[in-house]
């Protein structure tokens, strides 16, 4: 049973608009939400994060948003550029499983100029 | 720092065979994971250290499995008797989390270990 979707396996967007990628989880005990992007031939880098006390995180042109009541987390780049096209995971954890996360399958965005 | 090092980078292997991967993760960094990754799929947990004690193994971990961490320092993770379910990309990543359970933890990935079990 998956505890973190991602329902939407790919997603075109034209540069400089925006790309908004959703990840739903099951598991309420789910304290702090992870976006991951990974290239191809490379690991998952981190992007950005955000703990259930909040409902919203900005870094530069990303930001995290958190609906707790939803069990939904978007990830919202503006605008988008063609070097963000990659494939984004959605990651959770809680502190009783001490570091380990629970990815989602991913998403690949593809911005094109 | 030139962050989390995997090698070998691919391994193809005949099922039945034994292969080892090694992670040296980044240096100081006190906690070191594996990951397994299959087409399609987010990376899923295997097992993790802290310093050199192996603290949680994954049910997807089975006795074929065995990783190592004797110093604290580099891990190695070795596949027994391979089988071709366990061709998959196969991850470490590290952080500088304390014995703190935390749930703002970062982890730093590496470029993983690419397995081929023919």
């Amino acid at each position: 049973d998956q505890q973190v979707k991602q329902n939407s396996p790919s997603l075109s967007v034209q540069e400089g608009r925006i790309s908004i990628l959703n990840c739903d989880y099951t598991n309420s005990m789910f304290d702090y939400f992870l976006w991951y992007k990974k290239y191809p031939a490379e690991g998952p880098t981190f992007l950005i994060s955000i703990s259930s006390i909040k409902d919203k995180n900005e870094d530069g042109r990303f930001t995290v948003f958190l609906n707790k009541s939803a069990k939904h987390l978007s990830l919202h780049i503006v605008p988008s550029q063609p070097g963000d096209s990659a494939v984004y995971f959605c990651a959770a954890n809680y502190g009783g499983s001490q570091g380990n996360l629970i990815f989602g399958k991913g998403t690949k965005l593809s911005v094109k100029p | 720092d030139t962050g989390v090092s995997q090698n070998p980078r691919h391994k193809i292997t005949k099922r039945g065979q034994n292969v080892t991967f090694r992670c040296d993760p980044i240096s100081e960094h006190n906690r070191l994971y594996w990951y397994r990754q299959t087409l399609g799929q987010g990376p899923e947990f295997l097992t993790y250290f802290q310093n050199e004690a192996q603290l949680e193994k994954s049910r997807l971990l089975s006795d074929r499995f065995s990783a190592e961490r004797p110093k604290g320092s580099f891990s190695t993770l070795e596949i027994q008797r391979t089988e071709q379910g366990d061709s998959a990309m196969y991850l470490c990543a590290s952080s500088d989390r304390g014995r703190v359970i935390a749930t703002n933890e970062k982890l730093f990935f590496g470029s993983g270990t690419q397995l081929s079990v023919l």
